[in-house]
């Protein structure tokens, strides 16, 4: 399977600070997801970006496939922003398993 | 966001209970999967579905098993469940030809 790697593990942060999440990937992508798991376990789409980037409000990410990474950017954090955020990634097949990293758990304090 | 369905959202049971944990979208969607997560952890594919009368088992062994019988329906089931049971189960679907992988809420069991 394809390895993913998810950095930083933990990440603490004041109220309107910005950070970045980096994923990094072991073999050639088709496809990479972004979710943010809520503290009641739920998994909420993110981003679909197999390569380049988005934006979605203070929420923004870019994938280099070529160089087999992708960065998710918050902007002015808040609290409700706190959660495990996971990457995903497939190589395309007819199944499209996802393989995910062990994630990133933000907390944000007021 | 997609409409994909979980129950229960929660479960307590005792040790060699019979459980069945369901999952359905409206979507139409013809993928479906089960992932295992247990705390603090990645999700582990376990199961996965491309279509009606379709299952095979993921990578993670697990002593679950599934059926399609119908598009919108994909449950898991658990014949004598047990502390090593203990986990998150999260159901997803995908359309046929498509990438993007939808959650539901998950089921959070507990095996005593």
């Amino acid at each position: 399977g394809i390895q993913v790697e998810q950095s930083p593990p933990d990440l603490i942060l004041q109220e309107g600070a910005n950070s970045t999440l980096r994923c990094n990937f072991s073999d050639s992508v088709n496809n990479l997801q972004w979710f943010h798991q809520n503290p009641w376990g739920q998994l909420i789409n993110l981003f679909y970006i197999p390569s380049g980037t988005k934006q979605n409000g203070r929420l923004s990410a870019t994938t280099v496939a070529t160089e087999r990474y992708s960065l998710l950017y918050i902007s002015s954090s808040q609290t409700t922003d706190s959660g495990v955020y996971f990457c995903a990634v497939n190589r395309g097949s007819t199944l499209g398993r996802l393989y995910f990293g062990r994630g990133t758990q933000l907390t944000v304090w007021p | 966001e997609a409409d994909i369905y979980q129950t229960p959202r929660y479960l307590v049971i005792g040790t060699g209970k019979k459980i069945t944990l369901e999952c359905s979208q409206t979507m139409g969607h013809d993928k479906m999967y089960w992932y295992q997560q247990d705390p603090g952890m990645e999700l582990h594919l376990i199961h996965y579905s491309y279509g009606v009368n379709s299952t095979e088992k993921g990578d993670l062994s697990s002593e679950s098993t599934v059926s399609r019988i119908r598009t919108e329906h994909f449950p898991l089931t658990l014949e004598s469940a047990r502390p090593s049971h203990t986990s998150q189960y999260l159901c997803a679907s995908s359309v046929r030809g498509g990438d993007i992988q939808y959650f539901g809420a998950g089921t959070r069991l507990s095996v005593l």
